[in-house]
């Protein structure tokens, strides 16, 4: 049973230019979250997806983040215009329910980390 | 905003020795995990425990939550070299009807255990 699966591992983007990172989630598992990671800091929250339906975007930025999670395929977390302060580990967790408040357990994949350069 | 830090940020002891992390937060929480990852990679979940329970074992882990000081610590015995890692505490909301899935982390202690 694959995990939450991520790609790409390492992204390298000029200013400017347009980052998407992937993120398949567990089997059985249809909610998904992004988090980022700032070097020598802990994650931070972004948004939470349903397919098709964004649930709480309240940690992403404004301007120039969007994420999807469509019917098929993977969730993308998209950055257009990339400034050196997206350089980060952007990591994507799913769970199998709403609030996962049996297990309380993300799962989470292996980060994409994206330097912009 | 609410918020886990970790104490110490950096911890180096020997090969069979304990270590000990400690976890604090501001506000009331539904529940309180510690992760672990190793440089580089992804976050692997160690152990959840709720507000309601003040103690809680798993293998050489051994996780303590105070509410009333609202902290919580990490124990990890007979450490071996694999336990070198950043250790992360995180909290969430008490659970109001909606989902808890909005984990606020700490920046985590460092531990490096020697051979």
């Amino acid at each position: 049973n694959a995990g939450v699966m991520q790609n790409p591992r390492h992204l390298v983007r000029r200013r400017g230019q347009e980052a998407r990172l992937r993120c398949s989630p567990m089997k059985g598992h249809s909610h998904v979250y992004w988090y980022r990671q700032l070097p020598e800091e802990g994650l931070k929250f972004m948004v939470y997806l349903q397919k098709e339906n964004i649930i709480d975007e309240s940690g992403m930025p404004k301007e120039r983040f969007s994420a999807e999670f469509p019917k098929e395929g993977p969730s993308i977390l998209r950055i257009q215009q990339v400034v050196r302060g997206d350089s980060a580990a952007y990591f994507c967790a799913s769970s199998p329910g709403t609030a996962p408040v049996n297990t309380g357990e993300l799962f989470f994949g292996e980060g994409s980390r994206l330097t912009v350069l | 905003s609410q918020q886990g830090e970790e104490d110490p940020q950096a911890l180096s002891i020997q090969e069979g020795e304990n270590a000990t992390m400690n976890c604090s937060y501001k506000t009331s929480i539904n529940n309180l995990q510690w992760y672990r990852q190793n440089s580089g990679r992804g976050l692997v979940h160690l152990i959840l425990i709720r507000s309601n329970e003040r103690e809680k074992h798993s293998g050489r882990l051994r996780v303590t939550l105070d509410t009333s000081k609202k902290s919580s610590s990490l124990l990890i015995t007979a450490s071996r070299a694999a336990d070198t890692a950043s250790y992360f505490c995180a909290t969430d909301l008490p659970y109001s009807g909606g989902s808890n899935y909005k984990l606020t982390f700490g920046k985590g202690t460092l531990l490096t255990v020697n051979p």
